[in-house]
């Protein structure tokens, strides 16, 4: 059963930094690009970043840009964001997506997983 | 901000038709880059609805439908259902951002 499970998200302090996880299984992770995608209570769907399967292009959000990392370890089916300088408006719910060919639709979705920042 | 507008709500009544427009610009939809249109169900993760502007993933019933036009893509439900009641969002890829971008979102209402 093709699956992604998100982890790590949290309550933070703004200027601090969180690491979310993004757990593949039933396919081979290796093969696929995949995304970050999040959404604000009540707001609409913003991309946040991508990562090649060839693992050397990454691409962001101007919103994130110099803030956030995404990265991937093939070895543990595993993709990563690493946020840092959290801001009140980085608060929402983080979700990680798989694309077959860049340019073409997200075509699986994992559940996701809070990101809160608030003093 | 997204750079796809989509008209914020639409209505219908059981069995009617709606349709949802998203418009882009020369930088997104205007190239060669394909539209994708997801539904969100209340408190669920997207679903890919519409795929390279056209094309149904297996298992999307036949009632949804897309179509694009130069800075613009439609998404079409015929024969409105009550569980299609939901938010929909359409999708793409921008040059000038190097990214991808959605659209404002659109909530569906089945009257």
């Amino acid at each position: 059963q093709v699956q992604l499970v998100e982890s790590g998200g949290g309550v933070v302090q703004p200027g601090r930094s969180l690491r979310l996880s993004c757990a593949a299984s039933g396919f081979i992770f290796s093969d696929y690009s995949m995304n970050w995608v999040r959404q604000a209570p009540g707001k609409g769907l913003e991309w946040v970043a991508l990562m090649s399967y060839y693992e050397d292009n990454r691409f962001y959000a101007d919103s994130v840009k110099g803030r956030f990392t995404i990265s991937r370890d093939n070895s543990k089916n595993t993709l990563y964001l690493q946020m840092n300088s959290l801001r009140p408006e980085d608060t929402a719910m983080y979700s990680c997506a798989r694309v077959p060919y860049e340019g073409d639709g997200f075509d699986v979705w994992g559940q996701g997983t809070m990101v809160t920042v608030s003093s | 901000q997204s750079v796809l507008t989509q008209p914020p709500s639409v209505s219908g009544a059981p069995g009617q038709r709606v349709t949802i427009s998203c418009t882009g610009s020369s930088s997104n939809i205007g190239v060669p880059y394909d539209v994708h249109w997801y539904q969100q169900l209340p408190g669920t993760a997207p679903k890919l609805l519409i795929y390279g502007n056209t094309n149904r993933p297996s298992g999307v019933p036949d009632r949804f439908s897309g179509s694009k036009s130069g800075t613009s893509a439609s998404l079409a439900i015929t024969g409105l259902q009550a569980e299609d009641e939901a938010d929909y969002y359409c999708q793409s890829y921008d040059s000038s951002l190097s990214g991808y971008v959605f659209g404002t979102g659109t909530k569906v209402t089945v009257l």
